[in-house]
């Protein structure tokens, strides 16, 4: 069964920096590319950050560009985001999703981590 | 950017009607269009990609349409558990982007 677990949200201070981390499980996972989405409670979905397979490309959405570094270690199953310079308007649920097969379409997704900016 | 507009807001129906929902692209994606679903504290899940293909495990009362600008997702026949918000997503370009959702209410 596929499995995307992630982990490393919680309660940051503006300016504050935090790690999430997205432990996959049940495909090979140095196959996929993967992504992070956000979404506001109670509002829409809204994509965050895409990483190829092996690491070498990657692309971010312009409210995060320069603050957010994806990243991956293939050999750990796991997928990551460091976010930097946080601002309130950082504050959502954060979800690893898996790309089908080199589509940028997501399947399946994670439960999503929640990460709060606040003083 | 290319901004997907869905509509209605909001959808109110009685279980077994038909559901039309609604997803325009400020430019054309081609088929570059799915469909995605969301229950109340749970992750999306992929229901249609390329417009009109369905995700695994997706019942056949799904179905999507469309191509350029306008798509159309289409439930036959509501199950109690299709009440929920359904999003489009395009993968034409860069960035990836989400229309604003469509909430199915049951009336």
């Amino acid at each position: 069964e596929v499995q995307l677990v992630e982990s490393g949200g919680g309660l940051v201070q503006p300016g504050g920096s935090l790690r999430l981390s997205c432990a996959a499980s049940g495909f090979t996972f140095s196959n996929y590319w993967m992504h992070w989405v956000r979404q506001v409670p109670g509002k829409g979905l809204v994509w965050v950050s895409h990483i190829n397979s092996d690491g070498s490309t990657t692309n971010y959405a312009d409210s995060v560009k320069g603050r957010f570094t994806i990243s991956r270690d293939n050999a750990k199953n796991t997928l990551y985001l460091q976010m930097n310079s946080l601002t309130a308007e950082d504050t959502a649920v954060y979800y690893c999703a898996r790309d089908r097969m080199v589509t940028n379409w997501f399947d399946p997704w994670g439960q999503g981590t929640l990460v709060t900016v606040s003083s | 950017e290319i901004v997907l507009t869905q509509s209605p807001a909001t959808l109110s129906l009685s279980p077994g009607e038909r559901a039309t929902l609604s997803c325009r692209a400020s430019q054309s994606v081609s088929s570059y269009l799915a469909w995605y679903q969301q229950k109340p504290g749970q992750a999306p899940r992929l229901l249609i990609f390329d417009a009109s293909n369905r995700a695994t495990g997706i019942p056949a009362r799904f179905s999507g349409s469309g191509s350029g600008t306008d798509f159309t997702l289409t439930i036959s026949s509501l199950e109690p558990e299709d009440f929920a918000v359904y999003y489009c997503q395009q993968r034409s370009d860069w960035p990836l982007t989400f229309g604003q959702g469509t909430k199915v209410e049951i009336k």
